[in-house]
């Protein structure tokens, strides 16, 4: 099974300043997920980050407000640019599975408030 | 698209009894997977259940086990000897069968076990 980090693991930033996520999985994976959980609420995708490739959005976010990174096949960033209260939200990357491509792994996740 | 919807916003469930947690779900496709995962106040994601829709027999993992009625599209999870432990937020999710695709989570049950 898969072994995925997220740093940080918390952060409380300031209005209008970015902050980025890293997720680094211990084996090589083609597709990494990025996730939204806003407080009490599920989960939400936000894209799709394949390497060698543009990420894919779900609809609601774009790219220049969380640009994503995947320069390799275990590391993959997203960086929240701008930030507002309203982005105070759990941040998790997740991957479909190591050996297994239907357990769907998830990072522990950053938890990040905005003043 | 797919849709997964979970009724019970909140339950409670006394020390070492069992509880039901409810989830449908809407989809065309004919092949899937469905997944229980839990959340605790630590907010690490952690699969507590997978049910291939191809399969038949319901899944049970120790205490756990679920009803799966496919042409009703249900996916219950039923927790046997409630432990304190168990106290946590459960999300139903739904993934195409692939595997490569992202999950789609129900809004979740937030479960209470009280000693």
């Amino acid at each position: 099974s898969a072994v995925i980090s997220q740093k940080p693991s918390r952060d409380i930033c300031q209005r209008g300043t970015s902050l980025t996520i890293q997720c680094q999985v211990d084996s090589q994976v083609t597709m990494m997920f990025w996730y939204r959980q806003q407080p009490g609420q599920s989960l939400t995708l936000i894209a799709t980050a394949n390497q060698g490739s543009e990420a894919t959005y779900e609809s609601g976010f774009v790219i220049d407000k969380f640009p994503i990174s995947r320069p390799n096949l275990t590391f993959s960033t997203l960086t929240v640019s701008n930030m507002s209260p309203e982005d105070s939200s759990i941040y998790l990357c997740s991957v479909p599975g190591g050996t297994s491509a239907t357990r769907g792994f998830f990072g522990p996740g950053t938890r990040l408030t905005v003043l | 698209a797919q849709t997964v919807t979970q009724s019970q916003p909140e339950m409670s469930v006394q020390e070492a009894e069992t509880v039901t947690l409810s989830c449908t779900y809407d989809t065309s496709e004919s092949n899937y997977y469905l997944f229980w995962y839990k959340q605790p106040p630590s907010r690490q994601m952690i699969l507590v259940i997978r049910q291939e829709a191809y399969k038949q027999q319901n899944a049970t993992e120790n205490r756990f086990s679920v009803n799966f009625q496919k042409a009703a599209k249900s996916f219950s999870l039923k927790i046997s000897d409630s432990q304190l432990g168990d106290t946590a937020m459960y999300f139903c999710a739904f993934m195409k069968y692939s595997g490569n695709t992202p999950l789609v989570f129900g809004k979740g049950t937030r479960l209470s076990v009280i000693a």
